[in-house]
């Protein structure tokens, strides 16, 4: 299995400014993915974030609003660049393991924006 | 391409009785399959999941699913509901990629509501 922890937690931002959420996980994986779940709707795939290189972001999804880091095979970042109220949604990192098939996701880092 | 459907958008039962959350699913080749739970403010927690073994997967708290692939179903069952098991159920496809374990895609959410 794997532990994940995302920060912050939850953060009330500023329309116009940028929130880097950062996710942290026990052991290294594969893949390592952003989501976000906007109020009362399902999980939508920002992107996936690749060891080294750009990500790769979905349908909707631009690098300059949402930039991605992934330095090493434990560690990502998601910025939220230049916020506005739509983007107050939750923001889960989600990890995958070779062995077992499974995904695993962190507690979500809840933003809201004002 | 992969998708999933979830059939009814919210469920309300009576604790004690059974528990049925319908999850129809799209994929041209076999698909793994999960389901997930996200109680109220909090983050989603794997209940169980298919990935062409056993077409009866049995998972936490006592829940189960049955892939059919004659039906494209995935529907999540469960004996006896207790009130701890309201929350969101979320029906979710493996897309394949270049490893074992792809991105999801998600349904759009089953409420499941339980009455005392």
């Amino acid at each position: 299995s794997a532990v994940i922890s995302q920060k912050p937690s939850r953060d009330i931002c500023q329309r116009g400014t940028s929130l880097t959420i950062q996710c942290q996980v026990d052991s290294q994986v594969t893949m390592m993915f952003w989501y976000r779940q906007q109020p009362g709707q399902s999980l939508t795939l920002i992107a996936t974030a690749n060891q080294g290189s750009e990500a790769t972001y979905e349908s909707g999804f631009v690098i300059d609003k949402f930039p991605i880091s992934r330095p090493n095979l434990t560690f990502s970042t998601l910025t939220v660049s230049n916020m506005s109220p739509e983007d107050s949604s939750i923001y889960l990192c989600s990890v995958g393991l070779l062995s077992g098939n499974t995904i695993y996701f962190g507690e979500g880092s809840w933003l809201t924006v004002v | 391409a992969q998708s999933v459907t979830q059939l009814d958008s919210h469920v309300s039962v009576s604790e004690g009785t059974p528990v049925l959350l319908r999850c129809n699913y799209s994929s041209s080749y076999s698909p793994s399959l999960f389901w997930y739970v996200q109680h109220p403010n909090k983050g989603l927690q794997l209940l169980l999941k298919y990935t062409s073994a056993a077409t009866l997967v049995k998972g936490i708290n006592g829940f189960e699913a049955e892939f059919k692939k004659s039906e494209t179903s995935f529907h999540l069952t469960k004996p006896s509901a207790h009130m701890s098991d309201a929350a969101e159920y979320f029906c979710v496809v493996s897309v394949k990629g270049s490893s074992n374990t792809g991105k999801l895609i998600f349904g759009q959410g089953t409420t499941l509501q339980v009455k005392p």
